[in-house]
């Protein structure tokens, strides 16, 4: 069983939805991130947060809108998507960003369909 | 930034037979090596790691080490089962101000019965 959990495991939104994915960790992890995958790629960075705080953004375009609403909780908002956004987003925590030992656990990811 | 030259499948093998997965990787600074696995339909799980030359991680039955002189964290398990078909990602893990994991292209491994 995985320690990340990610709500829901499956949606499917209209290019005039708004939607959310949600994660949850409970290790006291401090760092969290979101990723997309594209079939047959390996996962791409979106965002990261560090102890709460925004501290990287990968050139995401605002369609996405993450929000970290304390240590356990990641959310990512979504709004007026495009059919190429259709990916699997996978969330994941590690302890600290600045502690390159410390692995990142990933949840089994939102599969995401934009009609 | 990190990179990585991940060995491109897809790797077919029968049951029992000898895995290698190549994997090598240019880092800013001593990076950490991770093996990171995604069987269908699931998230990526973390494999094996080594932090620092010459340790050797191990799980499962797999094992790889890292070597620093050749900037490689090689794959290996010495009989493969069907329930190990699955994509395979090597990712190095720089930390620090560079703290972005950076994944190879994966590999597709079956195992035939």
């Amino acid at each position: 069983d995985t320690e990340v959990t990610q709500t829901p495991k499956h949606l499917v939104m209209g290019m005039t939805n708004k939607k959310s994915l949600k994660c949850e960790q409970h290790m006291g992890h401090r760092a969290m991130y979101w990723y997309k995958q594209k079939a047959k790629k390996p996962p791409e960075l979106m965002f990261v947060y560090s102890y709460e705080k925004l501290s990287i953004n990968e050139s995401v375009p605002s369609r996405f809108s993450p929000e970290c609403p304390n240590s356990s909780l990641l959310n990512l908002h979504l709004h007026a998507l495009q059919p190429e956004d259709s990916a699997l987003y996978l969330c994941a925590s590690s302890q600290s960003p600045q502690n390159y030992n410390s692995p990142l656990h990933f949840g089994n990811g939102t599969r995401l369909t934009v009609t | 930034g990190n990179s990585v030259t991940q060995m491109e499948g897809p790797v077919t093998l029968s049951e029992e037979a000898f895995l290698t997965i190549n994997c090598t990787y240019t880092a800013t600074g001593y990076p950490s090596l991770f093996w990171y696995v995604q069987y269908p339909g699931e998230g990526l799980q973390l494999l094996l790691k080594a932090t620092k030359a010459d340790d050797k991680g191990s799980n499962k039955g797999f094992e790889a080490t890292y070597r620093k002189e050749t900037t490689s964290f090689h794959l290996e398990k010495g009989s493969v089962q069907v329930s190990d078909s699955a994509v395979y990602f090597c990712a190095p893990y720089s930390g620090g101000s560079n703290y972005k994991l950076t994944f190879g292209k994966g590999t597709l491994l079956t195992v035939n019965p």
